[in-house]
């Protein structure tokens, strides 16, 4: 069975802040993907990141950086110097690379307040 | 980067009408889309998977009948929620990936979603 598990589902922080979401998946699969989203009020899913199973090496993108630890079967993301602008629901996603790469499995996502 | 564009972005409807939602790539050609339904403040849950020219693959407990999928061409599929009522209210998003070679990457790309309330 494949699963994300986004633990936490609303967090709190005030601008400026560093923030780290959690994301913990499942999967028997040896080959597969791994993907960030970011949801803001209006809908629509931004691409984040994606990151292939064969790949563990951390990447950071300006104030976003993402740990990949298949030891532990997490993919965390973390946002230094949080803004307003960074509030939004967050979703982790999975899929394996075989399936066409278009089933992904969601987490519950997570709510991320930035308050000024 | 690739676009992918959904049609109406939000529909209000009366109970017992069928709305159709459209799923287009702008600018490249996808033999598969995805059909996702989000319920307000919950995951996104696969419904079915749109293949051009051929029958839609649907979820276990999605209905067939209810929500008809048609993928008639490389850049556009759509949805139809029949008979609606209201515990369809939701927001479908449709996904589809470019297989050209050029962007092969495993990269998804979303629409903006439609938001579906019924009265």
């Amino acid at each position: 069975a494949q699963k994300v598990t986004q633990a936490q589902t609303e967090i709190s922080v005030v601008e400026k802040e560093d923030v780290t979401l959690d994301c913990v998946y499942e999967t028997r699969d040896t080959t597969y993907y791994l993907f960030w989203y970011k949801q803001p009020p209006s809908g629509e899913l931004v691409f984040l990141i994606r990151r292939n199973s064969f790949d563990e090496q951390n990447e950071i993108s300006g104030r976003y950086s993402w740990n990949f630890q298949k030891s532990t079967s997490s993919f965390n993301f973390t946002i230094t110097a949080s803004q307003v602008v960074d509030s939004a629901v967050y979703f982790c996603a999975l899929t394996p690379i075989y399936n066409q790469g278009g089933k992904l499995i969601f987490g519950q996502g997570t709510e991320l307040s930035v308050k000024p | 980067g690739a676009v992918v564009s959904q049609h109406p972005s939000w529909v209000i409807c009366k109970s017992g009408t069928s709305v159709k939602i459209e799923c287009r790539s702008l600018d490249f050609q996808a033999t598969t889309m995805f059909w996702y339904r989000q319920f307000p403040k919950q995951s996104l849950m696969l419904m079915a998977t749109s293949n051009e020219g051929s029958k839609a693959t649907y979820e276990q407990g999605v209905e067939k009948d209810k929500f008809l999928i048609n993928h008639a061409s490389l850049t556009l599929s759509t949805l139809t929620v029949t008979s609606a009522h209201p515990e369809d209210s939701s927001f479908y998003i449709c996904s589809a990936r470019d297989v050209s070679g050029r962007a092969d990457t495993g990269e998804l790309f979303f629409g903006e979603g439609s938001r579906l309330t019924v009265l």
